[in-house]
């Protein structure tokens, strides 16, 4: 079984400045993990995501992502949040068995605010 | 390349009546899935198609929920007879299987948002 948890449901961040958006995965294989993006009205998009290469991932728009084993953790991270940046944003879990395409499993979501 | 598209983008019926729900893949995408967010909760899977194929439908709900892939390409998604509790948005994603050492990144639709009264 797999699971993931964002562990804010709400962050709140001034322009200009670094945003961190938490999230713990659990997983029984080797997983495939993923952060999508929800603008409003907008579908879901893809920011990035970790494949089993480097644990350090670089996205789309700034955004880049640690996978660290040890602590199960994928936090989402940009150094300097703009305005374009408030939106939903989705952690997500994937397992490999097999190497076969699979369900995705989501996280319950981060609303991101971004102050002027 | 055109994206997934869905249709319709908003629906809105009564308890008891009948949607259908369609979704587009991206062309030449063997995998086809349908997902849901219900309001204040995760989005959830419902069920996963390979070709024509379901792969897996353990994410539906109950047997009101019939979902098709008619030679392959397009799918729809039936909700008959709809109740309140079915009411939220109903997300298409397709991706192309590129094996074990590929990528099988989803890409999603923009969501039908079903609202049943």
């Amino acid at each position: 079984a797999q699971s993931v948890t964002q562990l804010d449901s709400h962050v709140s961040v001034s322009e200009g400045t670094p945003v961190l958006l938490r999230c713990n995965y659990s997983s029984s294989y080797s997983p495939s993990l993923f952060w999508y993006v929800q603008h409003p009205n907008k579908g879901l998009q893809l920011l990035l995501k970790y494949t089993s290469a480097a644990t350090l991932v670089k996205g789309i728009n700034g955004f880049e992502a640690e996978f660290k084993k040890s602590e199960t953790s994928f936090h989402l991270t940009k150094p300097s949040a703009h305005m374009s940046d408030a939106a939903e944003y989705f952690c997500v879990v994937s397992d490999l068995r097999g190497g076969s395409a699979r369900q995705l499993t989501f996280g319950s979501g981060t609303q991101l605010t971004v102050l002027p | 390349e055109a994206g997934v598209t869905q249709f319709p983008s908003h629906s809105v019926i009564e308890k008891g009546q009948t949607v259908t729900l369609r979704c587009d893949p991206i062309s030449g995408h063997d995998n086809l899935y349908w997902y849901r967010r219900v309001m204040g909760k995760e989005i959830k899977f419902l069920l996963h198609f390979v070709k024509e194929s379901k792969q897996d439908e353990s994410g539906m709900p109950n047997n009101r929920f019939l979902a098709e892939r008619t030679g392959g390409t397009y799918s729809t998604l039936k909700v008959q007879p709809a109740e309140l509790e079915d009411s939220g948005v109903y997300f298409c994603a397709s991706s192309q299987e590129r094996g074990l050492a590929g990528s099988y990144e989803q890409y999603f639709g923009p969501g039908t948002r079903l609202t049943v009264t």
